[in-house]
């Protein structure tokens, strides 16, 4: 199986940084590469796909980068709402696997 | 509009049988694999399996297989999860999700909104 890592495991930030978050897989996977947004009691809900794409509806502030192990998600201006656990998830073979999750708090 | 309705939350004994569901609308079902996705209290997510409903093609990540079942019965646009003999350690938050690509370069989009699992004595 692929294994996907994520750091930092959790983070603190004030609104308005700039956040990073990084996921690094065990093999290349090219660019098959999802994000996702989990807050409280909530599923899941699609960020970015494919590395890079924005999935409609996600604001702007919000990009993804990266190819082959080294992916990153990028927060430009952290707001209060962005308060959640974000996941990554290779979808390059079977068994798909994710990351074990970011957990993102606003100072 | 597309969506994954999941049924409600269900408390079992250990040894219990169990099949939950998900019903796809606002979209062609047949034409998107289905997912389901397990997340034990407090964890992170785990993928477990798809179905492809037109034709009932199904995959097994290794660490479900043999544990669970995945179905369709796309006559009524539903996938179902089940289990035939229930652990405590089942307990979790199981969600259906459709996936947007093949079996592999795929991404997940909707996601139900969950059917919580309980087994307990």
């Amino acid at each position: 199986d692929i294994q996907m890592t994520q750091s930092p495991s959790s983070l603190s930030a004030s609104v308005g940084d700039r956040v990073t978050i990084t996921c690094r897989a065990s093999q290349s996977i090219n660019s098959y590469l999802n994000w996702y947004q989990q807050k409280p009691g909530k599923a899941p809900e699609l960020l970015v796909y494919g590395a890079t794409s924005l999935q409609s509806g996600v604001p702007s502030r919000f990009s993804g980068d990266g190819s082959g192990t080294h992916f990153t998600l990028t927060i430009s201006s952290l707001q209060p709402e962005d308060s959640a656990t974000y996941y990554c998830q290779h979808s390059s073979t079977t068994p798909i696997t994710f990351g074990q999750g970011t957990r993102l708090d606003i100072k | 509009e597309v969506q994954l309705v999941q049924s409600g939350a269900e408390v079992k004994e250990p040894g219990d049988s169990l099949k939950i569901s998900c019903k796809g609308s606002g979209y062609i079902f047949t034409s998107y694999w289905i997912g389901w996705v397990r997340q034990m209290p407090g964890k992170g997510l785990e993928w477990m399996g798809i179905i492809y409903p037109d034709d009932s093609d199904t995959r097994y990540s290794p660490s479900f297989q043999g544990q669970v079942t995945i179905s369709v019965d796309k006559s009524i646009s539903t996938a179902y999860l089940q289990w035939s003999s229930l652990k405590a350690s089942d307990t979790a938050m199981y969600y259906c999700v459709r996936h947007h690509g093949g079996v592999i370069n795929n991404w997940f989009d909707p996601w139900g909104q969950g059917t919580l699992v309980t087994v307990s004595s």
